[in-house]
Formats: C-alpha cells, structure tokens, sequence
C-alpha cells in the first residue's frame, strides 16, 4: 500500500520558537494533503487542507499565521508552527490522497511538546 | 458531512466477535460509510468501506442495513492486537475534496 511518512517523530521546543513538521508521500504523487492535529483521548481535528501548488485552505478556528502550511511538490507538505506555545502541544499527523483515488493514507503522525 | 455516533467504549475478550455500531441518521445518498483503526501514538489506518449492503475483507466484515441509516464493524475474533479506536466516517469523499471529519470514535479493549 501507499505510504506517508512524516519527519520529525517527535520534537520537543522551546515556548516562542517555530517548529516544521515535514510530511512525504514516498511511493505515489499526492495531489492533496491534510494536517490533523489531536489531543491526548480526543479525535483527529482537520486543520487544513493543502494542494500543491497552492494556497492552503483552513478550517473555521484555525490561524492561518499561526500554522504555516507548505506544499511545494507533488511529494512534500509542510506544517510550520510558529511562535509554538505550549498549548499547540499535540500529536500532528497528515495524510494525502493520489489523483487516481479517493483513499486516504495516514502518516504515522509528530508528537509535538512545547515547554 | 453526516455526523456520525459511535459508543465511546467497548470491552471484549480475545476471541470473541466484536460488533461495533455507528449511527449515521443523515447520510446522503452519495455517501460511503469508511472504518478506520488508531493505535496509540499512530495515524489512522484504513478497515473497510462500503455503500450497502455486506463488504467484506481479510480484516472485518461491514454491514449496511437498507435504509443506510446505520452500519456495524464487525471483527471475527479479536486479539490484544485489535485494542485500538475505531472510527466511522460518512461521507462522500469525490465531492468533498477527500476531506474527512472524524467523530469520537469508539475505544475498544480487547482483554486475555
């Protein structure tokens, strides 16, 4: 099956600093990808939804400024959090689709912990 | 997006059948019915889907009565392996951009 793997596994920073978080579709072109973010006994929370080439579409609630997303080829997205606080400590995890079918296929997802 | 229900929790034993119901009350006639599976520390991981009646796979089996209303995951006898959330998720993913909404979920724990 397709897979999706993200970099890093884990982070830990500083309050203030910016984190990327980089996810890649390794054996297929993807031509869409999602950010999730989820919080500990809670469900994924769709973040955004990113096509290459183009600007990222945000979900009601979520700060565009706040959370860059990058999709600059058909292989790579990327999540920057910026100015991390500690409550943007959560487990982000993306997710792409190829053109030729509708099914998701998941990243195994960045622990994000922000002192 | 129909908005889905699941119970929360649910316990089992090694071995045994688990059926796992989801309520979609609202679901659209172009709707597909999608299960996904969590481990702790994980991504989503796809099950099965389906639009009607009975899909089965080498995994589970998903059941759909007529009326699309509601659909069961069933899962023929489980292992400790098989303690996860299990999520449904309804809708149609051509027009919606393959955007997904997920619902709580249901934690199922598989005990020896």
């Amino acid at each position: 099956g397709a897979v999706v793997s993200q970099h890093p596994s884990r982070v830990i920073c500083k309050s203030g600093t910016s984190v990327k978080i980089e996810c890649r579709s390794l054996d297929f072109q993807a031509t869409t990808m999602f950010w999730y973010r989820q919080f500990p006994k809670k469900s994924l929370m769709l973040m955004a939804t990113s096509n290459e080439g183009s600007k990222a579409t945000y979900e009601q609630g979520v700060e565009k400024d706040k959370f860059l997303i990058n999709h600059a080829s058909l292989t790579l997205s990327t999540l920057t959090v910026t100015s991390a606080h500690p409550e943007d400590s959560s487990f982000y995890i993306c997710s792409a689709i190829s053109g030729r079918s509708a099914e998701q296929y998941f990243g195994p997802g960045t622990r994000l912990t922000v002192t | 997006l129909a908005k889905t229900t699941q119970p929360i929790s649910m316990d089992s034993y090694e071995g045994q059948e688990v059926n796992i119901t989801c309520s979609h009350n609202n679901i659209a006639t172009n709707d597909y019915i999608t299960w996904y599976q969590q481990f702790p520390s994980q991504g989503p991981r796809f099950i099965i889907q389906g639009y009607k009646t009975k899909v089965t796979n080498e995994v589970a089996s998903l059941f759909i009565p007529a009326d699309r209303k509601s659909s069961t995951l069933s899962l023929p006898r489980v292992s400790l392996s098989d303690t996860a959330v299990y999520y449904c998720l309804v809708g149609d993913e051509d027009n919606q951009g393959g955007k997904l909404i997920f619902g709580q979920g249901t934690e199922l724990s598989v005990k020896p």
